[in-house]
């Protein structure tokens, strides 16, 4: 079993829908918890990043944290055509520079 | 923000021989991170590279397959050598955010194809 999770996709909505996209972990240390942005041929670009649990909200974008679950998502609100990318949820436990990717979600945003 | 650039940006090789793909970093930094991406795959860490000391390798990568070399603070190099078609892949290097978190700055990528 991998120590991450992610919803599989691909994943198709209409511009202005809200999306989710989640990650299960199974690792109970993991503390850090990340979403990147990876447009086609393009490396991984730093989305949102969560220390512990909660929420946190940054324009459109809200990402949450549910340890007790060891489950995270995030949302996209007012979803728009540049979303269309693949979304990477990555964690790590400590401070080390080592973190665990899920697979990645394709989300596209149709208009 | 770090701004990184990989060369080359991808390139066909024929199984067999070896290719060594670069790494360059605006700013100093202590460690840089090696991945690797398959096709429809996640990213899996290959090794971390320490500016002065040897790389340190991940599970199921060693040196002889993929040597690495740091010479400076600012610079990388990762060899696959020995290609074969099982080591198509997107080769990204990355470098920890400022401050030390788990979080990561990464280059564009190397797409490479073997024959």
């Amino acid at each position: 079993q991998k120590e991450v999770e992610q919803d599989p996709g691909p994943l198709s909505v209409p511009e202005g829908a809200i999306v989710s996209l989640n990650c299960t972990y199974s690792n109970s240390a993991f503390q850090y918890f990340m979403w990147y942005r990876q447009y086609s041929r393009k490396g991984p670009e730093l989305l949102m990043y969560t220390y512990s649990s909660g929420n946190k909200e940054d324009g459109r974008f809200t990402a949450q944290v549910d340890k007790s679950s060891k489950y995270i998502s995030l949302f996209i609100r007012d979803s728009q055509p540049s979303d269309s990318a693949t979304y990477l949820c990555a964690m790590a436990s400590t401070n080390a520079g080592k973190s665990t990717f899920g697979d990645g979600t394709t989300l596209t945003v149709k208009p | 923000s770090a701004v990184i650039s990989q060369k080359p940006s991808r390139d066909i090789c024929q199984r067999g021989t070896s290719l060594t793909i670069q790494c360059q970093v605006d700013s100093q930094v202590t460690m840089m991170f090696w991945y690797r991406q398959q096709p429809g795959q996640s990213l899996t860490l290959i090794a971390t590279a320490n500016q002065g000391s040897e790389a340190t390798y991940e599970s199921g990568f060693v040196i002889d397959k993929f040597p690495i070399s740091r010479p400076n603070l600012t610079f990388s190099t990762l060899t696959v050598s020995n290609m074969s078609p099982e080591d198509s892949s997107i080769y990204l290097c990355s470098v920890p955010l400022a401050g030390g978190t788990d979080t990561q700055y990464f280059g564009p990528g190397t797409r490479l194809t073997v024959l």
